[in-house]
């Protein structure tokens, strides 16, 4: 089955500057790539995906790209801002049976933005 | 639509005893996944329906562990009996499964097995 990796698994950034955050996935058949934010005692949500006939996405601050070939995919966000901390996952789905998507996550970042 | 709600969102109960989380999906989706947040395993998939049919439960730890959808609307995942390693955040979340899609997190709920 699809296995995820996220690295790292905590990241301190300084306002202002950059952070990156890389997932690789096993199976070459997942063909979408989800990342959420989960803010302390809060429920994951989605701030940005990429689908596999997409090299890169970005939505103002947050870029996410995608290497199909290599499988790994990076989340690159911009100008961090104190409300940026949380924790972000990455996961990888397929159409799996029934036609739906058994949605797989990484581990987690933990991302720490220093005033 | 007021997202995906589930039920309790803490529980505190013995070893030994069962226990039942529930969840409603958003309206008109047709995909439930329930999944257990610990520090040490993450983000980890039990169990995923589609049109109120078990798809894969490969994830489900042990046969302590069911998982139902009664309706189209409504699932519930029953701990019986509860050990304390069962402690973790359960989250449900719903998705409209035409293809790789969102899917909705549920606020979750905090167990606990003393």
């Amino acid at each position: 089955g699809e296995n995820v990796e996220q690295h790292p698994s905590t990241l301190s950034v300084q306002e202002g500057d950059s952070a990156v955050i890389k997932c690789t996935y096993s199976d070459s058949a997942s063909n979408y790539f989800p990342w959420y934010k989960q803010e302390l005692g809060k429920r994951p949500q989605l701030i940005i995906d990429i689908r596999s006939n997409v090299g890169e996405k970005k939505d103002q601050r947050i870029a996410v790209t995608l290497n199909k070939t290599a499988k790994h995919f990076s989340l690159h966000i911009t100008e961090t801002q104190p409300e940026d901390s949380a924790v972000y996952f990455c996961a990888a789905s397929k159409k799996g049976g029934g036609a739906t998507n058994k949605l797989i996550f990484g581990t987690g970042t933990l991302l720490a933005v220093q005033p | 639509d007021a997202g995906v709600i589930q039920s309790p969102r803490h529980e505190v109960t013995e070893m030994g005893q069962e226990v039942t989380l529930r969840c409603k999906l958003i309206s008109g989706h047709n995909s439930l996944f329930w999944y257990r947040q610990t520090m040490m395993r993450g983000l980890e998939l039990l169990i995923y329906f589609n049109n109120n049919v078990p798809i894969d439960d490969s994830g489900m730890p042990e046969d302590r562990f069911s998982a139902k959808m009664p309706n189209a609307s409504f699932s519930t995942l029953k701990i019986q009996p509860s050990e304390p390693r069962d402690s973790a955040v359960y989250f449900c979340a719903s998705s409209l499964g035409q293809g790789p899609t969102e899917a909705f997190f549920g606020q979750g709920t905090r167990l606990t097995v003393v």
